[in-house]
């Protein structure tokens, strides 16, 4: 069945240094969304990315999906404490069902 | 409502007895999804609706597991005869549409004992 590969499963940065997680998946998709969970919290939507090559960027958050439209990546710049949490990438296959990967644990060291 | 309501927060129950957990969606979110998270895990989808129709049930475990969604709003998942196995965090999302994002419900922590 279809798989969402996530990468790394955790990160430790320093604040103030950049954090990217990558999203495979073993088929091509028709969108993908990122999701951030904080801890004990629920997942929360950040973004959809529809579009071969798509590029989009919410303030330090830049998300690109790639040209197959099978990978994905979040680059944060500059991480802040508020940044901590689970980044989960959810990837839309043809038959409307979504698959989450199994997130990157991101923790921000003062 | 403001936000996707789900209840209880938290149901402690008994190996072999049926729980029933609910799910009030957002006004107007045409689509409702169930999932089950494990922690330290993404969730997993179980089945999702569009208005009353349940699209696709391919995600439950087992026939133990079903869901319904009778009127186009609120939602029941039920587990009957329960098993350890089935502890875990079950999530309730649901949205405008299968194009747009999910909006989550806290989740209702399932412990069976």
């Amino acid at each position: 069945g279809q798989q969402v590969m996530q990468i790394p499963q955790y990160q430790h940065v320093q604040e103030g240094e950049d954090f990217t997680t990558y999203c495979n998946s073993s088929t091509t998709l028709s969108n993908i969304q990122w999701y951030k969970q904080r801890p004990g919290g629920h997942p929360v939507f950040l973004i959809q990315l529809v579009k071969s090559g798509e590029v989009k960027k919410q303030k330090r958050l830049t998300f690109q999906f790639g040209e197959a439209k099978k990978n994905s990546s979040l680059h944060i710049t500059a991480t802040q404490t508020t940044d901590v949490g689970t980044y989960f990438c959810a990837g839309r296959n043809r038959d409307d069902k979504i698959i989450f990967g199994k997130g990157t644990r991101l923790h921000i060291l003062p | 409502g403001a936000g996707v309501s789900q209840s209880p927060r938290y149901k402690v129950t008994k190996r072999g007895q049926d729980v029933a957990l609910r799910c009030d969606p957002i006004s107007g979110h045409v689509s409702l999804y169930w999932y089950r998270q494990a922690l330290g895990q993404g969730p997993e989808f179980l089945t999702y609706f569009n208005y009353e129709a349940q699209q696709d049930k391919s995600g439950l475990p087992n026939d133990r597991f079903s869901a319904e969604r009778p009127e186009g709003s609120i939602s029941t998942l039920t587990i009957q005869r329960t098993e350890q196995r089935d502890s875990a965090m079950y999530r309730c999302a649901s949205s405008f549409g299968t194009d747009y994002g999910y909006t989550f419900g806290s989740g209702t922590r399932l412990t069976v004992v």
